[in-house]
């Protein structure tokens, strides 16, 4: 069975940083690609970015809102993927969810980990 | 405002037949595979329909869907009070360089 578990969400004030990690089980991590999307509370759903699998060799893709200050990353030998958010916005909270990327097909989901940016 | 364009809400009653539509452009519907996503309040989404027609194993065949130039629609037959949630078309963007959503639709059943 395909699990994904989010954690690291939380209240940071703005400008702060915060660390969402996603661990994965039930298929082979490594050959995956994996997006990262969020919901701000009472929104839609809003695509965050996305990473390859490491052999693929090709650098994360990100929305416009948060290129330059989100980095995703990955740890093939954990089976974690990760989420690092920089000079973070009120805008930004919301509800980060890690998925499993089948070419933009998002066949399985996290739980979601909550993240709020207030002061 | 969202790339895809979706009716806020629709409703039906049980039994009855409703449809959602998703509308956009030569750069995401228009040169790429819909996909469709149902989410009940406080949980993750799930994978409904994808490449515009295809349902994943244990999606009830109640739940169709198509793809006619820019636009696509989701169809749910034989309406049940379960399928009160709400419902996201995504497609890849050529333009945006990756996956766009549309706003949602809630069904109400009444």
């Amino acid at each position: 069975e395909v699990q994904l578990v989010e954690s690291g969400g939380g209240l940071v004030k703005p400008g702060g940083s915060l660390r969402l990690s996603c661990v994965a089980s039930g298929f082979t991590f490594k050959n995956a690609w994996l997006s990262w999307v969020r919901q701000a509370p009472g929104k839609g759903l809003e695509w965050v970015g996305r990473i390859r699998s490491t052999r693929d060799g090709v650098p994360p893709d990100y929305a416009a809102p948060v290129k330059g200050r989100f980095t995703i990353s990955r740890d093939d030998s954990k089976s974690t993927l990760f989420l690092l958010m920089d000079n973070l916005k009120t805008e930004d909270t919301a509800v980060y969810y890690c998925a499993w990327d089948d070419k933009t097909i998002f066949d399985h989901w996290g739980q979601g980990a909550l993240v709020t940016v207030s002061s | 405002q969202s790339v895809l364009t979706q009716p806020p809400s629709v409703s039906g009653t049980p039994g009855q037949w409703v449809t959602i539509s998703c509308s956009g452009s030569s750069s995401n519907i228009g040169s790429n595979t819909a996909n469709w996503y149902q989410q009940f309040p406080g949980t993750a989404p799930k994978l409904l329909i994808s490449n515009n027609n295809q349902r994943p194993s244990g999606v009830p065949d109640r739940f169709s869907g198509s793809k006619s130039g820019t636009s696509a629609s989701l169809a749910i037959s034989g309406l049940q009070s379960e399928d009160e949630a709400d419902y996201y078309c995504a497609a890849r963007d050529e333009s945006l360089h990756g996956p766009v959503f549309g706003g949602g639709t809630k069904l109400t059943v009444l």
